[in-house]
């Protein structure tokens, strides 16, 4: 079975770009997270989609959304980069995101902003 | 609100040594849920455990093990005769009552073994 994809796995751009990030769950799963992790902060919670809804949403500023098709794969959008949003994006996907299903996580997408 | 407190920032140890990484935790719902991952320098997270709020019952499972307290919300972690493929951070995980994943995690613990 294969596991979480994310797509790019390294991006650089400029402040004020915007950058769009993917994810595709494994094979099954409808619950895809979103987290950014830095060092400073460790992993912390953007987002969660099931079946095309966002169902919850960390502490971020509206500049971050994103997205989730039909066939559960997602997409997060982040606009007007800041060089304070350089971290390592991570999607995570679960069976039904529940509050007791284990999480698997993709590699991670490195977003250095200059 | 839901927190997770990893105060172990960094951890050094020889190899075959036991180590212990604490985790403690707040939150005011009394159905949540807890989890370990291992982040090892690969970079991706690897769920470990997970245990409920009603299951105080501590779990082995070879050289890990996991030991959880409700009385002092705490849930920790020992690598017994730790070995040098441990080396990586790991995280202690809360997700809370309410249906949807909205987990809490904490800074992590980096662990190194040194051969």
């Amino acid at each position: 079975k294969a596991g979480v994809t994310q797509t790019p796995r390294y991006l650089i751009k400029t402040r004020g770009q915007q950058v769009t990030l993917s994810c595709s769950p494994i094979s099954g799963h409808r619950s895809v997270s979103w987290y950014q992790q830095t060092p400073g902060q460790g992993l912390q919670f953007l987002f969660e989609y099931f079946s095309e809804t966002q169902r919850n949403k960390g502490n971020f500023p509206g500049r971050f959304s994103g997205r989730q098709f039909s066939n559960s794969r997602s997409e997060m959008n982040v606009s007007t980069l800041e060089l304070g949003d350089s971290a390592l994006y991570l999607c995570a996907s679960s069976l039904a995101g529940e509050s007791f299903n284990e999480q698997f996580f993709g590699p991670g997408t490195r977003l250095t902003v200059l | 609100a839901q927190k997770v407190t990893q105060a172990q920032t960094e951890i050094s140890v020889v190899e075959k040594e036991d180590v212990t990484l604490d985790c403690v935790y707040e939150t005011r719902d009394t159905t949540y849920y807890l989890f370990w991952y291992k982040q090892p320098p690969s970079g991706e997270l690897v769920f470990l455990i997970r245990r409920n709020s009603f299951d105080e019952q501590n779990e082995i499972s070879g050289r890990y093990s996991w030991n959880f307290q409700k009385s002092t919300s705490s849930f920790n972690f020992t690598i017994t005769a730790s070995q040098v493929v441990d080396s990586a951070v790991y995280f202690c995980a809360l997700s809370g009552s309410g249906g949807y994943q909205k987990v809490t995690f904490g800074i992590g613990t980096k662990l190194q073994v040194i051969p």
